[in-house]
């Protein structure tokens, strides 16, 4: 099975910073690639799906690339409302990574 | 409006047993594939099933297979989660989840339930 693995684990920064978090498959998986934003006590929230683009209603501070094993979600000015935990995963398997919690700094 | 709405969480001791259900409204269940996902209390995400829009494809992850059956009806534009043989480690919220892509083999989950509680124990 394909593992997911993200880092950091968690990364603290402050509203207007650019943050940066990154997702490693164990093998190739194409643009097959989910990035999912997740708030205490709620269900997640599909971001951005074929690894950048864009959930409709995401504002677009938020963008996703890479291809095969590496990718990468960027929130280019981070907002009070992005604090968050954030969980990649392969499209063609249920598989998440472990994800990566955005604190406030 | 696409709504998404869990039932049948609760305690349960182990061995035991769950049906967990999903009533699906807003749009046309019978075109979508369909997961359950689950979230122990303070962890990550793990995909548990999924069942196709026509129900010819069943996968469970392997820490379920053989005590958790997924099935769905389309009648009755519910899913469902047959749970069986109840450990600790199944405790968690269980989340049911529209695949966005319809018929293809990514799965893309652009709409969940607000999920129910699982707790294991004795």
């Amino acid at each position: 099975d394909i593992q997911m693995t993200q880092s950091p684990s968690s990364v603290s920064a402050s509203v207007g910073d650019r943050v940066t978090i990154t997702c490693r498959a164990s093998q190739a998986i194409s643009t097959w690639l989910a990035w999912y934003q997740q708030k205490p006590g709620k269900a997640p929230n599909l971001l951005i799906y074929d690894a950048r683009t864009l959930e409709s209603g995401v504002p677009s501070r938020f963008s996703g690339s890479g291809s095969g094993t590496d990718f990468t979600l960027t929130i280019s000015s981070l907002q009070p409302e992005d604090f968050a935990t954030y969980y990649c995963q392969q499209a063609n398997s249920l598989t998440f990574g472990g994800g990566t919690k955005v604190e406030i700094k | 409006e696409v709504q998404l709405v869990e039932s049948g969480g609760g305690l349960v001791r182990p061995g035991g047993s769950l049906r967990l259900s999903c009533a699906a409204s807003g749009f046309s269940f019978s075109d979508y594939d369909m997961i359950w996902v689950r979230q122990a209390p303070g962890k990550g995400l793990e995909g548990v099933a999924l069942i196709t829009s026509g129900g010819d494809y069943i996968y469970h992850v392997e820490s379920v297979r053989g005590r958790f059956t997924i099935s769905r009806d389309s009648a009755k534009n519910s899913l469902y989660l047959q749970m069986n043989g109840l450990r600790d480690e199944d405790t968690a919220v269980y989340y049911c989840a529209r695949d966005k892509e319809g018929d293809s083999n990514l799965y893309y989950l652009d709409y969940w339930g607000q999920g129910t509680l699982v707790t294991v124990s004795s």
